[in-house]
């Protein structure tokens, strides 16, 4: 069985500071990891994903995300915000190898960037 | 230009009535999916399908109902007994690469007047 815990329903930044979201997983398997970002009314849209190729995943728009085994963490950071990033981020697990089978989403965290 | 479409994307409803949201996608993937969202409760599956003919319930599917007929396409009907339906509802599929990447449609925003 798979969850996840988001840290901060709301983490607010000034434009141009560190963007640093929290995500701590469970995993009784060895886990696929991902984040997605959603702008109002909108789908989610895949930012990056961990599938054990390395440990330090880039995605799109500047941001990365670390899988850190030993805190079972996938932190997203991005080194400087900027007022199009406001948005809705979802941290999402799933079990390594099992098919198509639905993602596990944490409750998502929103974050405002202020001029 | 692949991905998946939701229809219609604002839909109104009375109560008692069963409405019925389409999804579609040309991506060639398997298993499809449907998540309710409400404002701080993240994602909630309500059913998936991994195959044609076939469908699983999720966490909430009570009042909703699905059908697999066709690969491409995935309609979501919220039944009458369905006492909360207003939210945003969101498809999505995901295909035989082994890393479970899951792609979403835009979404359809269900209103309960």
């Amino acid at each position: 069985a798979q969850s996840v815990t988001q840290l901060g329903s709301h983490v607010s930044v000034s434009e141009g500071a560190l963007v640093l979201l929290r995500c701590n997983y469970s995993s009784s398997v060895p886990p696929y990891l991902f984040w997605y970002v959603q702008y109002p009314n909108q789908g989610l849209q895949l930012l990056l994903k961990y599938t054990s190729a390395a440990t330090l995943v880039k995605g799109i728009n500047g941001f990365e995300a670390e899988f850190k085994k030993s805190e079972t963490s996938f932190h997203l950071t991005k080194p400087s915000a900027h007022m199009s990033d406001a948005a809705e981020y979802f941290c999402a697990v799933s079990g390594a190898r099992s098919g198509n089978t639905p993602l596990v989403f944490g409750k998502g965290t929103r974050l405002s960037v202020i001029a | 230009d692949g991905g998946i479409t939701q229809s219609p994307k604002y839909l109104f409803r009375k109560e008692g009535q069963n409405v019925t949201l389409s999804c579609e996608q040309n991506l060639n993937h398997d298993a499809m999916y449907w998540y309710r969202q409400d404002p701080g409760q993240g994602l909630r599956l309500i059913y998936y399908s991994q195959i044609v003919n076939d469908f699983q319930k999720g966490d909430i599917a009570e009042g909703y109902s699905v059908s697999r007929e066709k690969k491409e396409s995935f309609p979501l009907t919220v039944t009458s007994a369905q006492k909360n339906p207003t939210a945003f509802y969101l498809c999505a599929s995901s295909g035989q690469g082994v890393y479970n990447e899951q792609f979403f449609g835009p979404g359809t925003r269900l209103t309960v007047l």
